[in-house]
């Protein structure tokens, strides 16, 4: 079964980095996802897509600070230049027989 | 630019139905797909189906068959979301979103790339 796995929360300072992990499920390594941000009382917004092997596309007007990176069944978002309006919950998601979304990451920005 | 913008706010009584609206502009609507993606209040994205604006054809998660159906009217460019048999776990905000797809290799992946503003649908009595 198709399960994407994150960690509930993650904090870092304003100014710094932070990487935010989504995990395939087994058998499932090779699959793609987008990232997708929320902020707090707004609607979702589409990131980028995500390769198993490490190359990605950004989505209109994402600014540089986001990036992404892939290893085995591990898929990450990094944010460099922590800024305040990047609080925010971030999903994975991806395609199997429908559309599978992780549990998201609330981040918090210190 | 591409536009998804949806239908306002409703309040439902537990066993009625409700019609949610999302259209669409900046793109040619019959050339990408849309999602049907909920978010119950304090909870993450639930995925409920997604429909071909082009031939009309759907598929629906299966928590929700038989009681979603998703139309399209390609004069309007506008797609519609209905749920019947409402309850009170039915309340949540709901968005239609843009389907790209991706084919590579002989595989093809799917995401979301563009999101209506999202309309808060609530059951009481």
């Amino acid at each position: 079964q198709l399960v994407l796995t994150q960690s509930p929360s993650a904090s870092a300072s304003l100014g710094a980095s932070v990487k935010l992990t989504c995990t395939l499920s087994s058998g499932h390594s090779s699959y793609a996802i987008a990232w997708h941000q929320q902020q707090p009382e707004k609607g979702p917004r589409y990131l980028m897509k995500l390769n198993s092997d490490g190359s990605h596309s950004k989505g209109d007007g994402i600014p540089d600070r986001f990036s992404g990176s892939s290893s085995g069944a591990e898929r990450y978002l990094t944010i460099s230049s922590l800024q305040s309006e990047d609080e925010a919950d971030y999903y994975c998601q991806t395609w199997g027989t429908g559309m599978v979304f992780g549990g998201g990451t609330k981040l918090t920005v210190l | 630019q591409v536009q998804l913008v949806q239908s306002g706010a409703e309040v439902k009584k537990p066993g009625a139905s409700v019609k949610v609206s999302c259209k669409a502009s900046g793109y040619t609507f019959t050339s990408y797909y849309m999602h049907w993606v909920r978010q119950a209040p304090g909870q993450g994205l639930e995925w409920m189906g997604i429909i071909n604006p082009s031939g009309g054809s759907t598929s629906y998660a299966q928590k929700f068959q038989g009681r979603v159906t998703m139309t399209r009217d390609t004069s309007t460019s506008t797609v519609y979301m209905e749920l019947s048999s409402l309850r009170s776990e039915d309340t949540a905000v709901y968005y239609c979103a843009r389907d790209r797809e991706y084919c590579s290799g002989g595989s093809c992946s799917r995401v979301i790339d563009y999101w209506g503003q999202g309309t808060l649908v609530t059951v009481s009595s």
